[in-house]
């Protein structure tokens, strides 16, 4: 099983869905988790932390659940300008080596 | 600017040629990663460091690749004997210890390997 495991996609949604990506991460220990987002041909910029309690910025939302060792991200009324790709990242083993998953594609259509 | 700068900002070069790829962290930052990114494809843990040692090299693919880092800022990235498998984007990423998680990455170095 991959440490950090993403669906590639890609989601293609119109102006306006509501869209979700699941990530299942492996090491039941890790503590902290991120979606970063990475347009083509840029580097990958932090997008939002994932807390336990779960975490709400604008029309973003992630949440955690531990149990089944999964991290989402749902993203409501999409826009043009979310087509990227999302990755999840998540610790290894100490919390300083971040292991990234390949990413989810996300192409948002007129 | 004050963000993370690397350079050469493209490198291409023949197979069996030395490459050297540095990385200019943000001032203060502890932390500083490399990662590897293959067309298409994810990011792929390269190495980690904090201050100027390497706690975790397990990422380098083989004993041609190495890295050092001094002064507790500028890294340096050397892949010995480049294979055209080492053809990449190689990413560095610095980060304050205290906002764990929060990487800021550079635009990376492409290499491609004739």
């Amino acid at each position: 099983r991959k440490e950090v495991e993403q669906d590639p996609g890609p989601f293609n949604v119109p102006e306006g869905a509501t869209v979700a990506f699941n990530c299942t991460y492996s090491n039941s220990a890790s503590q902290s988790f991120f979606w970063y987002r990475q347009d083509c041909r840029k580097e990958p910029k932090l997008l939002m932390s994932v807390y336990s309690s779960g975490n709400e910025d604008g029309r973003f939302t992630a949440q955690l659940n531990r149990a089944s060792q999964y991290i989402s991200l749902l993203i409501r009324d999409s826009k043009l300008s979310d087509s990227a790709t999302y990755l999840c990242v998540a610790p290894r083993d100490s919390s300083y080596k971040l292991i990234f998953g390949s990413g989810t594609r996300l192409l948002v259509r007129p | 600017g004050a963000g993370v700068s690397q350079s050469p900002s493209n490198k291409v070069t023949e197979k069996g040629k030395d490459v050297e790829l540095r990385c200019d962290p943000i001032s203060g930052h502890t932390a500083l990663y490399w990662y590897r990114q293959r067309l298409g494809q994810g990011l792929e843990f390269l190495i980690y460091f904090q201050g100027n040692s390497a706690p975790d090299k397990s990422g380098l693919p083989s004993d041609r690749f190495s890295a050092e880092r001094t002064g507790e800022s500028v890294s340096t990235l050397t892949i010995q004997r480049t294979q055209q498998e080492d053809s990449a984007v190689y990413l560095c990423a610095s980060s304050s210890l205290s906002l764990t998680g929060e990487l800021f990455f550079g635009e990376g170095s492409r290499l491609t390997v004739l």
